[in-house]
């Protein structure tokens, strides 16, 4: 079975502070790709990044970077220098193929607010 | 740009009422998906479709159905709403069926309150 788990419900800090959103995932594919998506209030997930299986590269967007060890089955998100405009839900999800459709695995989401 | 479009933001049905809940993409996608987002619960697939008239059940399928008559349009069906329904409902699709590597599009959701 494919599981994901987002063990942080809600985080809370003050902008310009780091922050890390852990995501811990399952799954028996050796072939598998990992997702993170951000839900700002107006409701639309928007897609952030996605890393396959056999790329551990860490990688870095600006402000945001992304740590993916295979060893502890975790793929987590970082930003630096936290702005108030980050505060969203972040979804880590999981990419596996059933009856030849793709099909994400959803965590349960960490609602991360910026306080000014 | 893709566009992922819902319907409706927010609906209120009473119990028992049959509701429709429908998704029109525009970038000839194979795949739709229907989630329904819960607080702690994360999203969860209800149905998904790779193809015109073809379903397949997610992880909570019972109390819904779904309709797709054209590639481009996903309709989700509460046969009769029930209070338990009370949710968001988002709607996303990609490309390419079989292929992991496929970010999928979501629309904006729709809060439903079954009364």
């Amino acid at each position: 079975a494919q599981k994901v788990t987002q063990a942080q419900t809600e985080i809370s800090v003050v902008e310009k502070e780091d922050v890390t959103l852990d995501c811990v995932y399952e799954t028996r594919d050796t072939t598998y790709y990992l997702f993170w998506y951000k839900q700002p209030p107006s409701g639309e997930l928007v897609f952030l990044i996605r890393r396959n299986s056999f790329d551990e590269q860490n990688e870095i967007s600006g402000r945001y970077s992304w740590n993916f060890q295979k060893s502890t089955s975790s793929f987590n998100f970082t930003i630096t220098a936290s702005q108030v405009v980050d505060s969203a839900v972040y979804f880590c999800a999981l990419s596996g193929t059933i009856q030849g459709a793709q099909k994400l695995v959803f965590g349960q989401g960490t609602r991360l607010t910026i306080n000014p | 740009d893709v566009k992922v479009t819902q319907s409706s933001r927010y609906l209120v049905k009473r119990t028992g009422e049959k509701v429709f809940l429908e998704c029109v993409q525009d970038m000839d996608h194979e795949n739709m998906f229907w989630y329904r987002q819960d607080p702690g619960l994360g999203l969860r697939l209800i149905y998904f479709s790779y193809d015109v008239k073809m379903k397949e059940k997610g992880d909570i399928p019972e109390g819904y159905s779904v309709s797709r008559e054209k590639k481009e349009r996903f309709s989700l069906i509460l046969e009769s709403a029930s209070t338990n329904q009370t949710s968001m409902y988002l709607c996303a699709s990609s490309t390419n069926p079989g292929l992991l590597n496929t970010e999928a599009f979501f629309g904006q959701g729709t809060r439903l309150t079954v009364v």
